[in-house]
């Protein structure tokens, strides 16, 4: 079936970075988009960028400021997400969601982020 | 960027009640692009509804959507047990894409 499965959760320190991965299958990996979505502890959701699998063509949300790097290994079926320069306030579940398109579909279990010193 | 605002916040209904959800658009959305999802304690959202009113695959036909231009709104005609749960409609036809603040639908 259809699945996505994210990487383990992670406890960083503030100014480190974070990669998290999610491995696709049970579809043509590189016929859908990928996006990444952040929820902050009782916070909304919050799209931060997505990835095209098939050219790796990105586009990543103003909000994060240039410190977001979405990546995709085609031969492994796997989106990375790479946030920079941590902060307090990134403590949150990151999940990856493929694009229908219109909206996303399927969603990973989510990866839980704490950024703690 | 759009500021989705969803309304009420928390929503107190008895199982076979009807639930109505609104989600209001700070300026107008593309109804292709506005979806709405179901999450609960400890899990990812799910896709219910995409483009206003088309359900997802496996979303039983209670759950309906409709709407257009800044206003949108999800149905839900008779409530389950199961269908309690924290709401969030979304657009991104315009970027960034942004989600509402969420519905929560408590049990009454």
């Amino acid at each position: 079936q259809v699945q996505l499965v994210q990487s383990a959760a992670e406890v960083k320190k503030p100014g480190a970075s974070v990669k998290v991965s999610c491995k696709a299958s049970g579809y043509t990996f590189t016929s859908y988009a990928m996006h990444w979505v952040r929820q902050a502890p009782g916070q909304r959701l919050e799209w931060m960028g997505w990835i095209n699998a098939g050219n790796g063509n990105t586009r990543y949300s103003q909000n994060f400021q240039g410190r977001v790097t979405i990546t995709r290994d085609t031969s492994a079926s796997t989106v990375y997400m790479e946030l920079n320069s941590l902060r307090s306030e990134d403590t949150a579940v990151f999940y990856c969601a493929r694009d229908l398109p219109g909206a996303f579909d399927i969603w990973g279990q989510g990866t839980m982020v704490t950024v703690s010193s | 960027e759009i500021v989705l605002t969803q309304s009420p916040g928390t929503l107190s209904l008895s199982p076979g009640e009807r639930a109505t959800l609104s989600c209001r658009a700070s300026q107008s959305v593309s109804s292709r692009y506005l979806a709405w999802y179901q999450q609960k304690p400890g899990q990812a959202p799910r896709l219910l509804i995409y483009g206003a009113s088309s359900r997802a695959t496996g979303i039983p036909d209670r759950f309906s959507g409709s709407g257009s231009g800044t206003d949108f709104t999800l149905t839900i005609s008779r409530l389950e047990p199961e269908d309690f749960a924290v709401y969030y409609c979304q657009q991104y036809g315009s970027s960034p894409g942004t989600f509402g603040q969420g519905t929560k639908l408590e049990i009454k």
